[in-house]
């Protein structure tokens, strides 16, 4: 049973362009959502989180949106540079443990 | 401060031989979680610590595995015997209690083992 899912494995976009990462999770017990960066050779560094009582949260270039009634968050990047080519998790917070999604691919093309 | 430290960063064994990795978290952080990452199944918990003391270990997947936190400065994940199927990369990573962050943890660079 994945609580926690990222069902697009791989996401390609045009440098300047919006990325648009999704997550969709089961669980509504959970009360924060994070998203994190990971390099190849190196560990899952943090990006942006988010409470379960928002439904935005922005950070310069990042943005999270979610949606609990549709049990989904999103992860928007822009402008996308070639530097944020790399494997995004989602992660759902609860009962002190995250659970993450498989990861999503993304690749910045000039 | 460095970070969440790992070693070795990368092991390479034969089956039946024991393994051992260790981490060194973040001075502070009162909670300290080992992850396993495959292919087949991503990222997934194996237990975690807090306050030195192992709180959750349902992610263990078999009695081959045991972990360690004999202080707050040194945790230790030990596979007896390996097998070829427990090839993959550990994480380290910790945290500060609740209500201190925002529930993010932070992880080390990983140790790749893999088990001929």
């Amino acid at each position: 049973d994945q609580q926690v899912k990222q069902n697009s494995p791989s996401l390609s976009v045009q440098e300047g362009r919006i990325s648009i990462l999704n997550c969709d999770y089961t669980n509504s017990m959970f009360d924060y959502f994070l998203w994190y960066k990971k390099y190849p050779a190196e560990g899952p560094t943090f990006l942006i989180s988010i409470s379960s009582i928002k439904d935005k949260n922005e950070d310069g270039r990042f943005t999270v949106f979610l949606n609990k009634s549709a049990k989904h968050l999103s992860l928007h990047i822009v402008p996308s540079q070639p530097g944020d080519s790399a494997v995004y998790f989602c992660a759902a917070r609860g009962a002190q443990k995250l659970v993450f999604g498989q990861g999503t691919r993304l690749t910045i093309n000039p | 401060d460095a970070g969440v430290i790992q070693s070795p960063r990368h092991e390479v064994t034969e089956m039946g031989q024991e393994v051992t990795l260790r981490c060194k978290p973040i001075s502070g952080h009162d909670y300290l979680f080992w992850y396993r990452q495959t292919m087949m199944r991503g990222l997934e918990l194996l237990i975690y610590f807090n306050n030195n003391v192992p709180i959750d270990d349902s992610g263990m997947p078999e009695d081959r595995f045991s972990a360690k936190m004999p202080n707050a400065s040194f945790s230790t994940l030990k596979i007896q015997p390996s097998e070829p199927r427990d090839s993959a990369v550990y994480f380290c990573a910790s945290s500060l209690p609740p209500g201190q962050g925002n529930y993010e943890q932070y992880f080390g660079p990983g140790t790749r083992l893999t088990v001929t």
